[in-house]
């Protein structure tokens, strides 16, 4: 299958600082990828829907501003968390649409985010 | 009401026993439907496609019923691996763009 990759795995930040994480597509080319949240013991959250070229697509409640999401290649979409608070202590997860009219999204690994 | 409901869980079975799971969508523009699974800790992982003529893959089984908005997924003679969190995922097209729905997840442990 289609392989989608994050980076960092794991990062420890202190609060008000920034965090960036990357999602790649690895083996495919894709226009469209996903970033999730998910807290302990609750299912994955859509937070946005990115596509190359364009603004991402926020959903309601999460705020554009606090969560700046760039998809500058067809490859790369990278979600940064700005003046990262406790709360946002969080495992974030994208994923990645195979093909234009695909329904199957391909999930990197997660980045596990703990705001001190 | 949640778009995407499941059973709540967590199921705890033995080994070799047959355990199904449901889940209902509310979103009548809901256009293709999915389990995964998801271990502790890792990424989701697709599991099975679900379409209304039911498919099959080894021990598993997945139905859709899209009448009653209702999919459900069947695992037989169970195995220790089996044991993780299933999710149950809606594709919806909304307002020309296309969203996928989780549910919160079915969390399954098989004892020995």
């Amino acid at each position: 299958g289609a392989v989608v990759s994050q980076h960092p795995s794991r990062v420890i930040c202190k609060s008000g600082t920034s965090v960036k994480i990357e999602c790649r597509s690895l083996d495919f080319q894709a226009t469209t990828m996903f970033w999730y949240r998910q807290f302990p013991k609750q299912s994955l959250m859509l937070m946005a829907t990115s596509n190359e070229g364009s603004k991402a697509t926020y959903e309601q409640g999460v705020e554009k501003d606090k969560f700046l999401i760039n998809h500058a290649s067809l490859t790369l979409s990278t979600l940064t968390v700005t003046s990262a608070h406790p709360e946002d202590s969080s495992f974030y997860i994208c994923s990645a649409r195979v093909g234009e009219g695909g329904h199957e999204q391909y999930f990197g690994p997660g980045t596990r985010l703990t705001v001190t | 009401r949640k778009e995407v409901e499941q059973d709540p869980g967590p199921f705890n079975v033995p080994e070799g026993a047959t355990v199904a799971f449901n889940c209902t969508y509310s979103n009548s523009a809901s256009q293709s439907f999915f389990w995964y699974r998801q271990d502790c800790r890792k990424e989701p992982k697709l599991l099975m496609s679900v379409y209304s003529s039911g498919n099959e893959d080894g021990r598993f089984t997945a139905q859709l019923n899209r009448a009653s908005q209702y999919i459900s997924l069947l695992i037989r003679d169970s195995k220790l691996s089996d044991s993780a969190t299933y999710l149950c995922v809606v594709n919806i097209l909304d307002s020309s763009a296309s969203k996928i729905i989780f549910g919160s997840g079915t969390r399954l442990s098989i004892r020995p």
